[in-house]
């Protein structure tokens, strides 16, 4: 298996722009998390995914993000519009089964908001 | 929700030597202890991890131990080598949701 896949890896936008990122998880696993990186907050979690239902979004910080699931195989995080703060390293991770071990995490989408 | 503290922040220690670094954690159903390594630029990986049923575990160089009662756990890297420089993120688990600890930035000396 080539591990969790993401797309762009780095990103680079204008203040306002919409910016989507996207995870492929692991093929059998059933858990995908979208982790967000910056120097001041360390790793927050934003939402996760069980079964391709959203089952805990509390750590989005606002209306302009939102993430989906449409299948097993395929997650998007999106943020629109997108502002300078949100400039950060964007994570997805999958795992078998949550609450059940390892996060296997992709190499990350680098996201610089101008 | 669950509050993950990790000391120190940065640390600096010969080769050789050993390093440790310690974590608290504030939910008391927590069950789940693992430990990521990120190297710069990468994503982190899973390096060791400790269920609550368990004390003490170890890897080769590594090992984790629990005190569940006091909510603390550990990382102790024995024989360090410059290829353990890196940032060492503790977490816990618990209702399925992982918190991650604020890091810590390792670095080996050669």
């Amino acid at each position: 298996d080539a591990g969790v896949i993401q797309s762009p890896r780095h990103e680079v936008t204008e203040m306002g722009q919409e910016v989507t990122l996207r995870c492929k998880p692991i093929s059998g696993h059933n858990s995908l998390f979208w982790y967000r990186q910056t120097m001041m907050r360390g790793l927050e979690l934003l939402i996760y995914f069980n079964n391709n239902v959203p089952i805990d979004d509390s750590g989005m910080p606002e209306d302009r993000f939102s993430a989906k699931m449409p299948n097993a195989s395929f997650s998007t995080l999106k943020i629109q519009p997108s502002e300078p703060r949100d400039s950060a390293v964007y994570f997805c991770a999958s795992s078998p089964l949550a609450g059940r071990g390892e996060l296997f995490f992709g190499e990350g989408s680098r996201l610089t908001v101008l | 929700g669950e509050n993950v503290e990790q000391h120190p922040s940065t640390l600096s220690v010969q080769e050789g030597d050993s390093a440790v670094i310690k974590c608290t954690y504030s939910d008391s159903a927590s069950n789940y202890f693992p430990w990521y390594k990120q190297e710069l630029g990468k994503r982190p990986q899973l390096i060791i991890d400790i269920r609550s049923n368990v004390g003490e575990k170890k890897d080769q160089r590594i090992a984790v131990t629990l005190n569940k009662t006091a909510k603390h756990f550990s990382l102790h890297i024995t024989e360090t080598q410059p290829e353990d420089s890196a940032v060492y993120f503790c977490a816990s688990e618990g209702y399925q949701k992982v918190t991650f600890g604020t890091g810590t930035k390792l670095q080996v000396i050669p």
